[in-house]
């Protein structure tokens, strides 16, 4: 079965670290994906991880755990723009070898002032 | 360049009708998926095309659900006849052959009601 888990909602301050973390158990896994998506808009595409380790990008950083099956955002220097869902994605390749996409259902990120 | 378009952006429909939502890729992406997010739920995947051939539509509800790509540019999905259950977001992705990246648009709102 493909189960991907991540928390509902959460909460930082302006200027803040944040630790999204997405756990995550698939048959056939070929790569995880962040999707950050301000209501209303489209999914937009922040990172992605195949091997262990932590992939940095700016105030981004998104780390991968395989053996694990777990994943966890990192957002650093929190803005007020920062407020939207943030999506966990994992790749899971079909026993016909096509892939897809499985989605958790996302984390809400509210940022305060 | 030019993002993932669809239209249209919100449709209203009452059960019984038929409605055909439009997605055009980015250029020159031969891989274009479809997903669709419930009320309350997840994205989860519908199909998916490489160039115009269906490689997996493993995700589609029912026989109620009809997606073309003809020419392997734009694609349609039209629901026909359109039931309460099937109000919700529809996304159309593409990505490039042989590309990580998935970019998705900003969605077609369907409500049936």
């Amino acid at each position: 079965g493909q189960n991907i888990d991540q928390p509902t909602e959460m909460t930082a301050t302006e200027g803040a670290i944040v630790q999204i973390n997405c756990t995550y158990q698939t048959s056939g896994f070929n790569g995880l994906f962040w999707y950050q998506q301000h209501a209303g808009e489209a999914p937009t595409f922040l990172s992605y991880n195949v091997l262990d380790g932590l992939e940095e990008k700016g105030r981004f950083s998104s780390f991968l755990s395989r053996s694990k099956g777990y994943s966890y955002l990192l957002l650093k220097e929190l803005q007020m723009k920062d407020s939207a869902s943030y999506l966990c994605a994992v790749r899971d390749i079909r026993d016909t070898g096509f892939q897809k996409l499985v989605f958790g259902t996302g984390t809400r990120l509210l940022v305060s002032p | 360049e030019a993002g993932v378009t669809q239209f249209p952006s919100h449709s209203v429909i009452e059960k019984g009708q038929t409605v055909t939502l439009r997605c055009d890729p980015i250029s020159g992406h031969d891989n274009l998926y479809w997903y669709r997010r419930v009320m309350g739920k997840e994205i989860k995947f519908l199909l998916h095309f490489v160039k115009e051939s269906k490689q997996d539509e493993s995700g589609m509800p029912n026989n109620r659900f009809l997606a073309e790509r003809t020419g392997g540019t734009y694609s349609t999905l039209k629901v026909q006849p359109a039931e309460l259950e099937d109000s919700g977001v529809y996304f159309c992705a593409s990505s490039e052959r042989g590309r990580n990246t998935i970019y998705f648009g900003e969605g077609s709102w369907l409500t049936v009601v």
